[in-house]
């Protein structure tokens, strides 16, 4: 049974800081990986999709890296802003054998950037 | 390009009464899948539908059930509440069926079991 995990569960920075969430999961073989942003009583809203043949994706100032083999991802965040607190979601996607949507999630990484 | 919408987005019941919500998807979108977020447990897959058809079903009891329409409209229903049904109930919508792109979702509906 695949289980994400997600260190630290809360971080609390400074403005500007640059900073890495962490997300592990148990079995390698994943379809891909999504790192998600949940804003306070909010949807998700998907930030980056690794497939499990690449090794990082980049949108702006987020880079996501994943290591397969070893189970394990991270969400890097430059120049963090006030804008970036939220509870950032790591998921995978087990391999697709059929068509499936099923996603395993993380319980998550509570962001608090201070101004 | 209108997003997934959930209605209703609060809703209070009482243990014992039962429950449906629904959820639209982006339109073109064929998948639709239906999470339940609770503090304890994070987020878990109760199931999806594509094309009518449940695909994939998570590890709840029974009292879950859900069905889709040829609109790709989907419902959720929870029969005989109880209290630890208390959760966010999120729904997702993808183009197709597990192809490599990502799942949108829905705001949610907030339940709470009295």
């Amino acid at each position: 049974k695949q289980e994400v995990t997600q260190i630290p569960a809360a971080l609390s920075v400074p403005e500007g800081e640059n900073l890495v969430l962490n997300c592990s999961f148990t079995d390698s073989a994943i379809y891909n990986l999504q790192w998600f942003r949940q804003d306070p009583g909010k949807g998700l809203t998907s930030l980056l999709l690794i497939q499990s043949s690449q090794r990082e994706q980049t949108s702006g100032r987020l880079n996501a890296s994943l290591d397969k083999s070893s189970g394990r991802s991270t969400l890097y965040i430059a120049a963090s802003q006030p804008g970036d607190s939220a509870t950032y979601l790591c998921a995978v996607k087990k391999e697709w054998w059929g068509g499936s949507e099923k996603l395993v999630f993380g319980k998550g990484t509570k962001l608090t950037v201070n101004p | 390009k209108a997003g997934v919408t959930q209605t209703p987005r609060y809703l209070i019941k009482t243990r014992g009464q039962q429950v449906t919500l629904s959820c639209s998807p982006i339109s073109g979108h064929r998948s639709v899948s239906w999470y339940q977020q609770t503090p304890g447990q994070g987020l878990q897959f109760l199931f999806e539908y594509f094309s009518e058809t449940q695909r994939n079903k998570g590890n709840f009891p029974g009292r879950f059930s859900g069905r889709q329409f040829s609109n790709s409209r989907s419902e959720m229903n929870v029969s005989t509440l109880e209290l630890g049904d208390s959760a966010l109930y999120l729904c997702a919508s993808s183009f197709t069926s597990g192809l490599p792109e990502t799942q949108y979702f829905g705001p949610g509906t907030r339940l709470l079991v009295l």
